[in-house]
């Protein structure tokens, strides 16, 4: 069974700060994702990556950054967090097939991040 | 962009109705359409998911259909349970890299 394991399921921290969200999967997928989730706005993403040192924006990347050094792990870091960035925060992974087939994606238990 | 619209934001029905959820999406290349269940305070996790050589999927109580010339597609779940309660997701992709997700709906069950 795949498991995509998040740092933190709470976190707190304080305006301005730099925010480090880690995630890990344990099923050598190609791509990662991170998503924001807020009521009644669905999933948004962030970032993702398909490979190694890859990464692409999303449809909100603006505040975020990311890094991927290992296959295994994919981190979201907010540069300078601010209050609008209070959420909920999913990562995710999926397999590339080779022959164009989409994978399903499988997520973690997500980090509800409250800036104050 | 690719656009996902689902409706309702909300249901309830009868224990033992069926419930159907709608998603329409904008771009007519998208090839591959995942429904998620996610209860509360939990992941969101797959149950069911379609491709576009398809028109209709089962599994058990839950079925998928696929309508290209419409662009939509539909999550049907017949004879609910209370434990069928949650937000449910729908998605439509084309590369594999981004998933456009629809906007949720929290379905309720009542005994």
């Amino acid at each position: 069974d795949v498991k995509v394991t998040q740092s933190s399921r709470y976190l707190v921290k304080r305006t301005g700060e730099k925010v480090f969200l880690e995630c890990v999967q344990d099923m050598d997928h190609e791509n990662m994702f991170w998503y924001r989730q807020d009521p009644g706005l669905g999933l948004r993403l962030i970032y993702f990556s398909y490979d190694v040192k890859m990464k692409e924006k999303g449809d909100i990347p603006e505040g975020y950054s990311v890094s991927r050094e290992k296959k295994e792990r994919f981190s979201l870091i907010l540069e300078s967090a601010s209050t609008n960035q209070t959420s909920m925060y999913l990562c995710a992974s999926s397999f590339w097939d080779r022959g164009y087939s989409n994978q399903p994606q499988h997520f973690g238990d997500g980090t509800r991040l409250s800036i104050l | 962009g690719e656009n996902v619209e689902q409706h309702p934001s909300t249901l309830s029905v009868q224990e033992g109705d069926s419930a159907v959820i709608k998603c329409t999406y904008s771009d007519s290349a998208s090839n591959y359409f995942p429904w998620y269940k996610q209860e509360l305070g939990k992941r969101p996790q797959l149950i069911i998911d379609i491709r576009s050589n398809v028109g209709e999927k089962k599994d058990q109580r839950i079925a998928v259909t696929l309508n290209k010339t419409a662009k939509h597609f539909s999550l049907h779940i017949t004879e609910t349970q209370p434990e069928d309660s949650a937000v449910y997701f729908c998605a439509a992709s084309l590369t594999g890299n981004q998933f456009y997700f629809g906007t949720g709906t929290s379905l309720t069950v009542i005994p």
